[in-house]
């Protein structure tokens, strides 16, 4: 069964402060591994990761993927309070469905990340 | 452009009732997903469209859970005889094909709560 875990579950910290959020999975069929941050409902896409060891970059968000230890890290440096969410790993597989292949997420449960002043 | 849109955005309900949930997705996106993500869970994938058909039923939990999707665009999940362990939100995605490397844009979604 296709499995991702995310750590930490939870995490506090202050505006300024550097965090490292963790994803490792095991899947069949990798194709790539997408963040999303979710703060009211909706999931919003962050980053896409299909090859290991090159650093996606944007602001101050940056993510980098070991498809060798199967693993991810999602770096938030600089923490505004605004980065206050949950943070959602998935990995995407192929499935065969319907004669086509189509990619099929498997997510964490999440890091909720708070930022206090 | 209109993002992945659903309605109604909050529904509380009484255990036994049905209750049918719609997504708009994004137009001439083609697929289309439907998630459960229970408090403090992640996202369980339920079903997957390709175009008005489901080759991917795989998640959903019970026969009280079906989905349909017409003009390839607009899906409505229905879930019938509903049981509290049902209460969740229920989030629909799209993308605008099929394949893998297919960023999913999500939905605000739907909170069912079931009394």
């Amino acid at each position: 069964e296709d499995k991702v875990v995310q750590s930490p579950l939870s995490l506090v910290v202050h505006e300024g402060d550097t965090v490292t959020l963790n994803c490792s999975y095991e899947v069949t069929n990798f194709r790539s591994l997408l963040w999303y941050k979710q703060e009211k409902k909706a999931p919003t896409f962050l980053f896409m990761l299909t090859s290991s060891g090159i650093e996606k970059k944007s602001g101050r968000l940056s993510s980098i993927l070991d498809k060798k230890e199967l693993f991810s890290i999602l770096n938030i440096t600089a923490t505004q309070t605004g980065d206050s969410a949950v943070y959602l790993c998935a990995v995407e597989n192929a499935e065969r469905a319907g004669g086509t292949s189509y990619g099929k997420l498997t997510f964490g449960q999440g890091t909720i990340l708070t930022v206090h002043p | 452009g209109a993002g992945v849109s659903q309605s109604p955005s909050n529904k509380v309900t009484e255990k036994g009732k049905d209750v049918e949930l719609r997504c708009d997705p994004i137009s001439g996106h083609t697929a289309l997903y439907w998630y459960r993500q229970r408090l403090g869970q992640g996202l369980e994938f339920l079903i997957y469209f390709q175009g008005n058909s489901a080759p991917d039923k795989s998640g959903l939990p019970s026969d009280r859970f079906s989905a349909e999707r017409t003009g390839e665009s607009v899906s409505t999940l229905t879930i019938q005889r509903t049981q509290q362990e049902d209460s969740a939100v229920y989030l629909c995605a799209s993308s605008p094909q099929a394949g893998v490397y297919n960023e999913q844009f999500f939905g605000p979604g739907t909170r069912l709560t079931v009394l």
